[in-house]
């Protein structure tokens, strides 16, 4: 079956360091692959998204390649701020048959920005 | 706003009790999906409808149930609450069925089963 694993948290970084969030992926199709991130409170927001092979997804300054080779795709942003604390979800969307596509979604990592 | 609504936004409930949660996807969206969000289990999928039919059930308990609506809305039934049920519950929506259709979620309702 479909899996995502992400790299535990909590993750603490001072504001303008660099991010890198690590996730691998087991499908068994060709599947779509997604960042979400879940501020304190609220639902799951689309970050970013790459849908084939070597597509870089990219949105307010966090990117992620797809990585077929590595059946990877890692979260990175140059310098974070205190705005981006938050949960980050990966995760994949494959065909499960009789046309499903859910998201498989890793276990989130939480990371928090200090001044 | 995600144009995906879920109300209620918080629940209380005791063990064995029934509750229904409901959402109403993005205009024009088809697809509904439910998942469920616990602290041990992290996001599970638990089951999706296409325009009124069931299309795919992942980890739904049997004591749980779901059914989409003509007008698209989409109601999840938890029925015999137990304790472990307590969990913040999403839907989203997706206008179709492909990898390349965006999912929307709604901002969740928070069960808790006293």
């Amino acid at each position: 079956g479909n899996s995502v694993t992400q790299m535990e948290g909590p993750v603490t970084l001072s504001e303008e360091a660099f991010l890198t969030i690590n996730c691998t992926y087991t499908a068994t199709g060709y599947p779509s692959l997604f960042w979400y991130v879940q501020y304190p409170g609220e639902g799951l927001q689309l970050l970013l998204k790459a849908t084939k092979a070597d597509d870089k997804g990219s949105n307010k300054g966090f990117e992620a390649t797809y990585r077929k080779e590595t059946t990877s795709f890692h979260l990175e942003k140059g310098s974070v701020q205190v705005s981006d604390s938050a949960v980050y979800f990966c995760a994949l969307s494959d065909n499960s048959g009789a046309g499903s596509y859910q998201l498989t979604f890793g276990k989130g990592t939480k990371l928090s920005v200090i001044p | 706003d995600s144009g995906v609504t879920q109300t209620p936004k918080h629940l209380i409930t005791a063990t064995g009790q029934r509750v229904t949660l409901r959402c109403s996807p993005r205009s024009g969206d088809l697809s509904v999906y439910w998942y469920q969000q616990s602290l041990d289990q992290g996001l599970q999928f638990l089951i999706q409808y296409y325009n009124g039919e069931e299309r795919a059930k992942g980890n739904i308990l049997e004591r749980f149930s779901a059914q989409q609506f003509p007008d698209l809305h989409s109601e999840l039934n938890l029925s015999s609450l137990e304790l472990g049920d307590s969990a913040l519950y999403f839907c989203a929506s997706s206008a179709g069925q492909g990898n390349n259709y965006g999912y929307t979620f709604g901002s969740g309702t928070r069960l808790t089963v006293v």
